[in-house]
């Protein structure tokens, strides 16, 4: 596609339930990135992938939260056990790969637990 | 550890200049950028400055970089309507597979 992808653009959820969010990156990038926006706050780094394994995972919050990218290309970020804190926009980022300097970002899936 | 810092608010007039400016702790950053964000939008990609430069010029925007100060300002000339939005500045640490550290983003608000 033209650019980054992601769906569902909106996703509302109960407390305690499970939720998987999509990201389709630009065709041929190698590098896949997520992150976390919080109201008011600048987007904060979970995980990023080089081709299927996951380079650095240092952002994640927790252990329910869990990121996969199984062919090199759609990532889908699973968080278990929802909470309230949870709810915030997960943006997801590609590049060419690794070193290069230019990342896209997609529109976002803005996630809220109730 | 990498923090990034910026004012929050920013008002100009319609065909003034804008200033925005950051402040960063990592020294050992490659590139630094600029990133806007419209209401309910995702991050466009203004410009970036590799760290080695200490001044990019791209149509309108003009990147200012002071290593030495660890400071990074974005000029935005002839300001216009359109350009209101969250501007983040963001930092890509050394050896860290392209990883961005945001900071807060400065809300410019252009009033005509």
């Amino acid at each position: 596609g033209a650019g980054v992808s992601q769906t569902p653009s909106n996703k509302v959820t109960e407390k305690g339930k499970y939720v998987e969010l999509r990201c389709d990156p630009i065709s041929g990038h190698t590098a896949l990135y997520w992150y976390r926006q919080s109201l008011g706050q600048g987007p904060e780094f979970l995980i990023y992938f080089q081709g299927t394994g996951a380079a650095d995972d240092s952002g994640l919050p927790n252990d329910r939260f869990f990121a996969v990218r199984p062919e090199g290309s759609v990532s889908t970020l699973k968080i278990q056990r929802t909470e309230r804190g949870d709810s915030a926009v997960y943006l997801c980022a590609s590049s060419l790969d690794r070193v290069a300097p230019e990342a896209f970002f997609g529109q976002g899936t803005r996630l809220t637990v109730v | 550890g990498e923090d990034v810092e910026q004012s929050l608010f920013l008002s100009v007039r319609e065909g003034d200049s804008s200033v925005i400016n950051c402040t960063y702790t990592d020294s050992s950053s490659t590139y630094l950028y600029w990133y806007k964000q419209e209401p309910g939008a995702g991050l466009q990609l203004l410009t970036y400055i590799f760290s080695n430069m200490d001044m990019k010029q791209d149509q309108r925007l003009t990147v200012l970089l002071n290593k030495k100060d660890k400071h990074l300002s974005l000029r935005i000339a002839d300001t216009q309507t359109g350009d209101s939005a969250i501007y983040f500045c963001a930092e890509s640490p050394y050896n860290q597979g392209g990883k961005l550290i945001f900071g807060q983003g400065t809300e410019l608000s252009v009033k005509p």
